[in-house]
């Protein structure tokens, strides 16, 4: 089957790094998706890594290893804003998203 | 605002009732989506669009019903449901189905609650 894991939950503290990892057994690949949810919104679109390697946005990063199943969202001089669930999905051979349920990460000062 | 929205935000029924939620997107997308959303698990597709066509149906139960009147509006009808069935309901875009990023815009998803 195909399955999507990542932690439940992580805190971490203001102005702080953390990474939230994402592992995945998928019937083949055609990008990774992550996905930011504030409690009560919708989930908005974070970054998409389809080829090995760091893709850096700002504060936020992603990171991918197709050969490892392995992907990583790294968040920097973290806000207290930040606070929210971190969805990350892989879209299979098919196009389908495969979604794992989501990181909720709470950043305490 | 992401550009897909979502009517009502929360609704309450009963188990015999009929209700439906709406969804409109104003972002020119092909593909729509409905998506189920339950505390602590993975989003789950339910119904595929695209060009109003329905594409998808991941085994939903008749209960639930999709309408795609044409590619900018979405409904999904919903009649005697069981309590399980209350979760958040997400509605979504894209510009099509297999585009080269082809992100998904959200709406912020209507709240079920079925007594």
């Amino acid at each position: 089957g195909q399955n999507i894991d990542q932690p439940t939950e992580m805190t971490a503290t203001e102005g702080a790094i953390v990474q939230i990892n994402c592992t995945y057994q998928t019937s083949g690949f055609n990008g990774l998706f992550w996905y930011q949810q504030h409690a009560g919104e919708a989930p908005t679109f974070l970054s998409y890594n389809v080829l090995d390697g760091l893709e850096e946005k700002g504060r936020f990063s992603s990171f991918l290893s197709r050969s490892k199943g392995y992907s990583y969202l790294l968040l920097k001089e973290l806000q207290m804003k930040d606070s929210a669930s971190y969805l990350c999905a892989v879209r299979d051979s098919n196009y389908q998203l495969i979604w794992g349920a989501g990181t909720k990460l709470i950043i305490k000062p | 605002e992401t550009g897909v929205t979502q009517t009502p935000r929360h609704l309450v029924m009963g188990m015999t009732n009929k209700k439906s939620l709406k969804c409109e997107q104003h972002l020119g997308h092909n593909a729509m989506y409905w998506y189920k959303q339950s505390a602590k698990k993975p989003l789950e597709l339910m119904f595929v669009y695209n060009f109003k066509e329905q594409t998808e149906n991941n085994s939903v139960p008749s209960r639930f019903s999709p309408e795609c009147p044409n590619s900018s509006h979405l409904f999904l009808h919903l009649h005697t449901l069981q309590p399980e069935d209350s979760a958040l309901y997400l509605c979504a875009s894209s510009q099509d189905l297999a585009g080269e990023v082809g992100e998904l815009f959200f709406g912020e998803g209507s709240r079920l609650t079925v007594l």
